[in-house]
């Protein structure tokens, strides 16, 4: 099973701010790519699917360049509540389950 | 809104025992998998069941770990013998299929002594 990397972080960032993950993955045969939230022992929150056009909800917008095997997320005007850990995931579909990345811890500071 | 619910959220054990960790996928969804997270890691995939079979499997789901659906709703991960090591968050998620989006359970805490 390959591998999912993001830098873990943390990142601090001030309300209002916008910041920006990177995440790469090293499986060629990837189809499908998501970003999860994490909060603090607890489970894994689907936050958005991450398409080739990429795709925007609210705030949060995702980009996925296959050519380089990256996907990104963008959190705009960012708020106190988006303090989290982000999680990268890929899979290649059907029955393969998600592989993820470690995840990047996002502070966001008054 | 439909979820993956699990039980127990936390269970103790002692090293050596059985445990049998339960969930209750989302109804219309035909995927079921297993993942565990030990504390300060990654989310790790464990096992996938689809067609009342194991799908996919990771190195970690070896000869002490099984899976079941029983009945029309519940699914459960089975640990023969436990071990320290096995000490970890486990989640159970489901998913449509045609539409890959996983949805996870809250996870049971398993604590082995």
């Amino acid at each position: 099973r390959k591998e999912v990397e993001q830098d873990p972080g943390p990142f601090n960032v001030p309300e209002g701010a916008t910041v920006a993950f990177n995440c790469t993955y090293s499986n060629s045969a990837s189809q499908s790519f998501f970003w999860y939230r994490q909060d603090c022992r607890k489970e894994p929150k689907l936050l958005m699917s991450v398409y080739s056009s990429g795709n925007e909800d609210g705030r949060f917008t995702a980009q996925l360049n296959r050519a380089s095997q990256y996907i990104s997320l963008l959190i705009r005007d960012s708020k106190l509540s988006d303090s989290a850990t982000y999680l990268c995931a890929a899979t290649r579909g059907g029955a393969d389950g998600l592989t993820f990345g470690k995840g990047t811890h996002l502070i966001i500071q008054p | 809104e439909p979820e993956v619910t699990q039980t127990p959220s936390h269970q103790v054990t002692q090293m050596g025992q059985e445990v049998i960790l339960r969930c209750v996928p989302i109804s219309n969804h035909l995927y079921f998998y297993w993942y565990r997270q030990i504390l300060g890691q990654k989310v790790e995939f464990l096992v996938s069941f689809y067609n009342n079979e194991i799908s996919e499997k990771s190195e970690i789901f070896d000869d002490q770990f099984s899976v079941e659906r029983p009945d029309g709703s519940n699914f459960t991960l089975k640990i023969r013998s436990t071990k320290l090591e096995d000490s970890a968050m486990y989640f159970c998620a489901s998913s449509r299929g045609r539409r890959p989006e996983a949805f996870f359970g809250q996870g049971t805490r398993l604590t082995v002594v």
